[in-house]
């Protein structure tokens, strides 16, 4: 269970265009999910956090203009790097969170594959 | 500030050679802290969740243990297919964080036949 995609696993595009990344939940509903990126040999840097149904929260630093987030459904965030340029090429961590309740209200999260995003 | 300090940064182990991954926190209010493994070119996968000083979880060769100030990964007899890079991660209580997590550097473990 607890299983998270991410498409495309891959991309290559040019300068100026922009790109969309898929962020599924395949086995659970995902009212949270987070956008991270990772630069090669550093740790995860959390982008935003896109609630069900509501505007995403941006982290500090991050261009809400650029990186367009929708988290259309229970399932489904997307990420779209918008006017893309070469220093936008890293890799792309979608997480995905189910809401559960025990003794206390926790959340867990569950990683996609990553995205490696390419722009020459 | 919050802050999460893993160490050491890497860390090299012959096959059967056990030994001890650090995670230390601060934070305002921890509501829980998480392991994970990373392998080259793929997403974390998931490991444990701690809430509480004193807990214990065990999978296989690992066994994560928390107290108030940091936290233990414990490898017993690591084999080669051990070797990828463990994150260290809490999620703070309270405020809006909404869940997020802030991750330590990491440690690369490499374990030699």
């Amino acid at each position: 269970g607890a299983v998270v995609s991410q498409h495309p696993s891959w991309v290559i595009c040019k300068s100026g265009t922009s790109v969309k990344i898929e962020c599924r939940s395949l086995d659970f509903q995902a009212t949270t999910m987070f956008w991270y990126r990772q630069f090669p040999k550093q740790s995860l840097m959390l982008m935003a956090t896109s609630n069900e149904g509501s505007k995403a929260t941006y982290e500090q630093g991050v261009e809400k203009d650029k990186f367009l987030i929708n988290h259309a459904s229970l399932t489904l965030s997307t990420l779209t790097v918008t006017s893309a340029h070469p220093e936008d090429s890293s890799f792309y961590i979608c997480s995905a969170s189910p809401l559960r309740y025990r003794d206390r209200l926790f959340y867990e999260q569950y990683f996609g594959p990553g995205t490696r995003l390419t722009v020459t | 500030e919050d802050q999460v300090t893993q160490s050491p940064e890497a860390l090299r182990l012959q096959e059967g050679e056990s030994s001890s991954l650090n995670c230390s926190y601060t934070v305002s209010g921890l509501r829980g802290l998480f392991w994970y493994r990373q392998d080259p070119g793929k997403g974390p996968e998931f490991l444990f969740t701690l809430y509480s000083a004193g807990e214990e979880k065990e999978k296989e060769r690992l066994k994560a243990t928390l107290t108030k100030k940091e936290s233990f990964l414990h490898i017993t007899a690591p084999k080669p297919e051990d070797s990828a890079t463990y994150l260290c991660a809490v999620q703070i209580a309270g405020g809006t964080s909404y869940g997020k997590l802030t991750f330590g550097q990491g440690t690369i473990l490499t374990v030699h036949p």
